[in-house]
Parts: C-alpha cells; structure tokens; sequence
C-alpha cells in the first residue's frame, strides 16, 4: 500500500497563476484533509472531507478550494495564487474517529 | 480563543537522557488529544492518541503521555531518548469528534551525544 500520496513534490508558480494539488489515498478512508504548515505556526486545516461529494471548510480556508469527486482523492486548488500561500501543504486521511495518515508533503512557492 | 500551547519551541537533550515535552489546551471540555512527530522532510506519524480512560497512555518508539484535567495538559515523556528522536513534535486536539485537529506550534527535540 502506498498511503497517501501527493502530487507534486514541489512548485514554483507566479503571483496570479493557478494550480491543483492532488491526494490520493489507497486506505480507503472516509475522511481526507488538507493542511499547510509554516515555519513557527504548526499545521492549519484548510478544507476537510467527510466522504465523497462532500467538503468543508476549515480554519483558513481563503484562497482555495477543493473537491472530492472520488473516495480516494482530495484535490485542492489555488485560482489566483498569491505570496502568502507559500508554504508546504499536507494532506491527510482517516477513517472516522481514528489516526489521520499524512502524505509527504507539497511545498510550494510563489513569486 | 481555544488554543493549543506548546512553550518549548527547542529543546536539546543528551542522548540517554529523559526527555518532556509540554502541551497545554484551552478548551472547556476534554478534548481528544495526540502526539505528532515530524522527522525533516516528511509528513506527520502519529506517536499516541487520548479518548478516554487511563489518564497515562503508551505509544511508539517508547513515548508516553500522561493527560491531567485539572493543568489542561498533555505532556510527552520517554525516558531515555536515541538520538534517532531529533525530529519536531506537535501536539494536537479534535474538540469536534470529526478529527478536524488543531495543532500547537511544535517543539523541535536536537539531541546531543
């Protein structure tokens, strides 16, 4: 099993320019989640899903959104990117009232 | 504001010492409560989880945390550290039941020989 996976690694976008972040999970987890992390503020839920065709919105939320059209993927998605997204962003799976699994992370800068 | 404080942003420790880490919440219930540890470059990997029950719980890689109401705290032990330990540890609450985890800034362990 690979767990969860990020696509991709790494980006460098340009102020303004648009991009997806995809998650995919071979758990079979109901619940996914997307995160960032910047340095000295630990991790901040932006968008959760409780199961497919559903999503949520977390504690900092502005500036993406994300759908789940499959059990097994969470995409999240920057419109109009800005310099203040940079910042490595997490997803993350669970089943409900369980550990949640996280992937190896995305880090992303903006110019 | 709910929060979750951990007051230690370094910590160094000689290998084969004990170590502690601190976590304080400010909610008005229990909360559930976890132990994170993030080596560099990789995700997160869950050390221990609190629901319910005995207030001391065991978890991987010899940690254990110990939840005490009355100090709001949830504090990481492990009595005797490796140096393989050097990583950061985040301590989180799910105050909802749906796992919507809010996570202190982090303690980051450096461990000297």
């Amino acid at each position: 099993n690979a767990g969860v996976t990020q696509t991709p690694k790494f980006r460098v976008l340009k102020t303004g320019q648009s991009m997806t972040l995809l998650c995919a999970q071979d758990m079979n987890h109901e619940y996914m989640y997307w995160y960032r992390q910047d340095p000295g503020m630990g991790l901040r839920l932006i968008h959760y899903s409780v199961g497919e065709g559903t999503t949520a919105k977390g504690e900092v939320p502005d500036g993406y959104n994300v759908s789940r059209l499959k059990k097994q993927n969470f995409l999240l998605g920057l419109e109009s990117a800005a310099p203040s997204q940079t910042s490595v962003y997490f997803c993350a799976s669970s089943y409900p009232w369980n550990e949640q699994f996280f992937g190896p992370g995305t880090r992303l800068t903006v110019l | 504001a709910q929060s979750v404080t951990q007051p230690d942003i370094h910590i160094t420790v000689s290998e084969g010492a004990s170590l502690e880490l601190r976590c304080n919440y400010s909610y008005g219930a229990t909360p559930y409560l976890f132990w994170y540890v993030q080596s560099p470059g990789q995700g997160l990997q869950l050390l221990l989880k609190y629901f319910s029950g005995d207030t001391l719980v065991q978890g991987i890689k010899g940690f254990e945390a110990e939840f005490k109401r009355s100090q709001s705290s949830f504090n990481l032990r492990k009595p005797s550290v490796h140096w393989s330990d050097a990583a950061e540890y985040f301590c989180a609450v799910d105050v909802t039941g749906f796992q919507k985890l809010v996570f202190g800034t982090g303690t980051r362990l450096l461990v000297s020989p």
